[in-house]
């Protein structure tokens, strides 16, 4: 069976601080996709990042860098030095050509106190 | 430009009415989706729309009706909803008609039926 799950419902930051996030899935497949998506208090969400099962490499953007673990089947999300804009719900997702629609996770809300 | 815009972004309807919400891209997408989110949870897929054809519908009640007029626009039709469909409604698109493509998510239609 597939499934993602985001065992931290709620985390509070103080502005600064660098914060994980973790995601943990399970699937089956071989190939499969991973993902990471924003959601702010305006509801939108905000794709972050897709990641394919046969690419390890962990990945950096800004204040934004990614662990992606196959031995243990993770693919944490890390923020250094937090920020107010940061504050959002974020959710780790899960797909494969064999699925018929995304996996999302139950997503972490972030808040980041100034 | 990655862009999805939907309107209206709020929607107030009785129990009899009939609207429609709408969603449009130019990112020249071929899959197009509709999600239902309650709050504090992760987007539920209604319906994909690949080549301006139904895809995958979730087994949603009749009472949503979606539409493809063109591989930019998507609308959804609502008639005799009830308290519960009360949601954030998402629209959102793809580059390629599989779920390992990352989407696209407007901002949403807050809807309410009273």
């Amino acid at each position: 069976a597939q499934k993602v799950t985001q065992a931290q419902t709620e985390i509070s930051v103080v502005e600064k601080e660098d914060v994980t996030l973790d995601c943990v899935y399970e699937t089956r497949d071989t190939t499969y996709y991973l993902f990471w998506y924003k959601q702010p208090p305006s509801g939108e969400l905000v794709f972050l990042i897709r990641r394919n099962s046969f690419d390890e490499q962990n990945e950096i953007s800004g204040r934004y860098s990614w662990n992606f673990q196959k031995s243990t089947s993770s693919f944490n999300f890390t923020i250094t030095a937090s920020q107010v804009v940061d504050s959002a719900v974020y959710f780790c997702a899960l797909s494969a050509p064999s699925y018929d629609k995304v996996i999302f996770g139950p997503g972490t809300s972030l808040s980041v106190i100034p | 430009d990655t862009e999805v815009t939907q309107t209206p972004k709020h929607l107030v309807m009785g129990m009899t009415n009939k609207k429609s919400l709408k969603c449009e891209q130019h990112m020249g997408h071929r899959a197009m989706y509709w999600y239902k989110q309650k709050a504090k949870k992760p987007p539920e897929l209604m319906f994909v729309y690949s080549y301006e054809k139904l895809s995958i519908n979730e087994s949603v009640p009749s009472r949503f009706s979606p539409e493809c007029p063109n591989s930019s626009l998507l609308n959804l039709h609502l008639h005799a909803l009830q308290p519960e469909d009360s949601a954030l409604y998402l629209c959102a698109s793809s580059q390629g008609d599989s779920n390992t493509y990352e989407q696209y998510f407007g901002p949403g239609t807050r809807l309410t039926v009273t």
